[in-house]
């Protein structure tokens, strides 16, 4: 078990436009999920911590009010890049933290390419 | 800041056990050792991890010093599917939104055929 899914799992879109990235949880519930972006040849950074039914934390320097967090079950949390730009172009990897444990499971991750 | 040290690459002889060092001098009493490993262009798997005691999985051993300065992640038959770059993370146990996995430069894994 653990497994984790992300939808889509390529996207290209028009600078300007909105993004929406789903991270599930299959097979357990997660009470806390985390976003992450990798840029090319760098490691993942985290973006954003969220907890089922209550408001996201998000890291110094990533903008809240354009990288929007919903953590509406205890198996679904949504990334919404709104108004995308070339330098949001990234990889987006969402992660699970199986409730009861402390281990994180991770989705397979979103390429998202901004024109 | 990532709290550990690994080297940045390392060659592996398919079929031979892969033994990747991480040093982690500052790790606090609470602090875990976990182990993940990211295949280029997927998200990171979880391998193992351990607080101060030997552990094992399917995937790999885990051998930690007494001191838990150090431990060293062993793949003991290593296939070409391991190549990966292996990070090893220390986190305080975290059962909420606290002890964020936080990712260094990790150890790029080549296995070789």
């Amino acid at each position: 078990g653990a497994v984790v899914s992300q939808h889509p799992s390529r996207v290209i879109c028009k600078s300007g436009t909105s993004v929406k990235i789903e991270c599930r949880s299959l097979d357990f519930q997660a009470t806390t999920m985390f976003w992450y972006r990798q840029f090319p040849k760098q490691s993942l950074m985290l973006m954003a911590t969220s907890n089922e039914g209550s408001k996201a934390t998000y890291e110094q320097g990533v903008e809240k009010d354009k990288f929007l967090i919903n953590h509406a079950s205890l198996t679904l949390s949504t990334l919404t890049v709104t108004s995308a730009h070339p330098e949001d172009s990234s990889f987006y990897i969402c992660s699970s933290q199986k409730e009861g444990t402390d281990t994180q499971y991770f989705g397979p991750g979103t390429r998202l390419t901004v024109l | 800041d990532a709290k550990t040290t690994q080297p940045p690459s390392m060659d592996c002889a398919e079929g031979r056990a892969a033994n990747l060092p991480c040093n982690h001098s500052t790790i606090s009493g609470n602090e875990y050792v976990y182990w993940y490993r990211q295949i280029h262009s997927q998200g990171p798997q979880y391998i193992i991890h351990g607080l101060k005691n030997n552990e094992t999985n399917e995937m790999a051993s885990l051998i930690i010093t007494e001191d838990r300065k150090s431990s060293t992640l062993i793949l003991p038959h290593a296939t070409l599917r391991d190549t990966a770059v292996y990070y090893c993370i220390v986190r305080a146990d975290a059962r909420g939104s606290q002890g964020n996995l936080i990712f260094g430069k990790g150890t790029k894994l080549s296995v070789k055929p």
